[in-house]
């Protein structure tokens, strides 16, 4: 079956641009989760998401990035103003059990390049 | 919740079995221990999850002791495949759902 799948996969954009990044998770999963991942570092939590309540947003780094899930599928995480520190690689990841338990499948990611 | 430490690196050769070491200290009485995968370009994939004794599946096996302080992967026969980040994680109820990623262990698989 179908994962999780991103896009774009790779997005370029200049200092003060607002991107949008779009995640499909896997069709029925409850929870859907957002990372930030630095280049040689581990995953960072962003955000999550049970159906379409966002249930933590404590990983957001700044009033300039937003997530939403209005549906309770699809989600699209909103980067405004982007700065060259937003640079990272995006990913998305979903569960199929409330709160994830362990077990989360990812997305291959968003790749963000600041300029 | 629980800080992870593992190696930042390892090297093996085709065929051998490998044992990535993690510690945790202060694992909590309601913690997993969960081990991800990943590729160059992919997201992580889950590997593997356990709170103790032994869990086996068909891509490794997880060694935990009884006092749970820390943990073991084992790739048996590792491939050039195999050549990878892995992380070890702490999962429990104090997450509230977030997988808290360190830097994970760069295994190096050479021919």
């Amino acid at each position: 079956g179908a994962g999780v799948s991103q896009s774009p996969r790779y997005k370029v954009a200049k200092r003060g641009q607002d991107v949008a990044l779009r995640c499909d998770p896997i069709s029925g999963h409850v929870s859907l989760f957002w990372y930030q991942q630095a280049l040689g570092q581990g995953p960072e939590f962003l955000t999550y998401f049970q159906n379409e309540a966002q249930l933590d947003k404590s990983g957001l780094p700044s009033d300039r990035f937003f997530a939403e899930r209005p549906e309770g599928s699809v989600s699209t995480l909103k980067i405004q103003r982007t700065q060259q520190e937003d640079s990272a690689v995006y990913l998305c990841a979903s569960s199929y059990l409330a709160g994830g338990a362990g077990e989360q499948y990812f997305g291959p990611g968003t790749r963000l390049t600041v300029t | 919740l629980a800080k992870t430490t593992q190696p930042i690196s390892m090297d093996s050769y085709e065929g051998q079995e490998v044992n990535i070491t993690c510690s945790h200290n202060n694992i909590a009485t309601n913690d997993y221990i969960t081990w991800y995968q990943q590729f160059p370009s992919q997201g992580p994939r889950f590997i593997i999850q356990g709170y103790k004794t032994k869990v086996t599946n068909e891509v490794a096996s997880l060694f935990i002791p009884a006092d749970r302080k820390s943990s073991t992967l084992s790739l048996p026969r590792v491939s050039l495949s195999d050549t990878a980040v892995y992380y070890c994680l702490v999962f429990g109820s104090s997450n509230t759902g977030k997988l808290i990623f360190g830097q994970g262990t760069t295994l190096q698989v050479k021919p």
